[in-house]
């Protein structure tokens, strides 16, 4: 079983719909997560810091689930602009090193007008 | 505006050659990543360096890829000899390495590698 896990998608969604991903870790000792969004031909950028009480920056919620081992990033209002890959992204194990950064392969997002 | 700089931005090249790929990390960051990425395999790292030194590099084939930081404004990738499967997209990300910000990795815009 692979250490991050993602529905590749596509998800394809007329705008200003909500969609939602969800993001399986198998090591029950991650302790930071994160989403990383990946525009077509272009390097990952940090889209937002998952917490455990959860988190919303605009039109994005992330969710942490520790009892499933899951994490979850909603989009509300999709825009066109939103059109990517969100990457899923833990810090395996204990302590926050960068250097147990672990990527999943990403789920696509297409939003249609 | 401080961004991670990589070069070549593309290179094609035929089976059997040495590529060497170069990335200037944000100044003042002091981890600096090499990921490598295709369809197939999503983002892998291939090596860590943490102040300049050489962390983790398991990910990378040591037969044929070498990756140093001679200085703290550079770090490369060295295939030699390259292979087809080698072909792949190339990242460089650094970052603060503080435990204030462990997930913020800042990458470059990527070396998409084509051996032939």
């Amino acid at each position: 079983r692979k250490e991050v896990e993602q529905d590749p998608g596509p998800f394809n969604v007329p705008e200003g719909a909500t969609v939602a991903f969800n993001c399986t870790y198998s090591n029950s000792a991650s302790q930071s997560f994160f989403w990383y969004r990946q525009d077509c031909r272009k390097e990952p950028k940090l889209l937002m810091s998952v917490y455990s009480s959860g988190n919303e920056d605009g039109r994005f919620t992330a969710q942490l689930n520790r009892a499933s081992q899951y994490i979850s990033l909603l989009i509300r209002d999709s825009k066109l602009s939103d059109s990517a890959t969100y990457l899923c992204v833990v810090i395996r194990g204990y302590g926050g090193s960068q250097g147990n950064l672990i990527f999943g392969k990403g789920t696509k997002l297409s939003v249609k007008p | 505006d401080a961004r991670v700089t990589q070069t070549p931005r593309h290179k094609v090249t035929e089976m059997g050659q040495e590529v060497t790929m170069r990335c200037q990390p944000i100044l003042g960051h002091n981890t600096v990543f090499w990921y490598r990425q295709t369809m197939m395999q999503g983002l892998e790292l291939l090596a860590y360096f943490r102040n300049r030194a050489p962390l983790d590099d398991s990910g990378m084939p040591k037969d044929r890829f070498s990756a140093e930081m001679p200085d703290a404004t550079l770090a490369t990738l060295k295939i030699q000899p390259s292979e087809p499967r080698d072909s792949a997209v190339y990242f460089c990300a650094s970052g603060q390495g503080t435990s204030a910000f462990p997930g913020e990795l800042f990458f470059g815009e990527g070396s998409r590698l084509t051996v032939l």
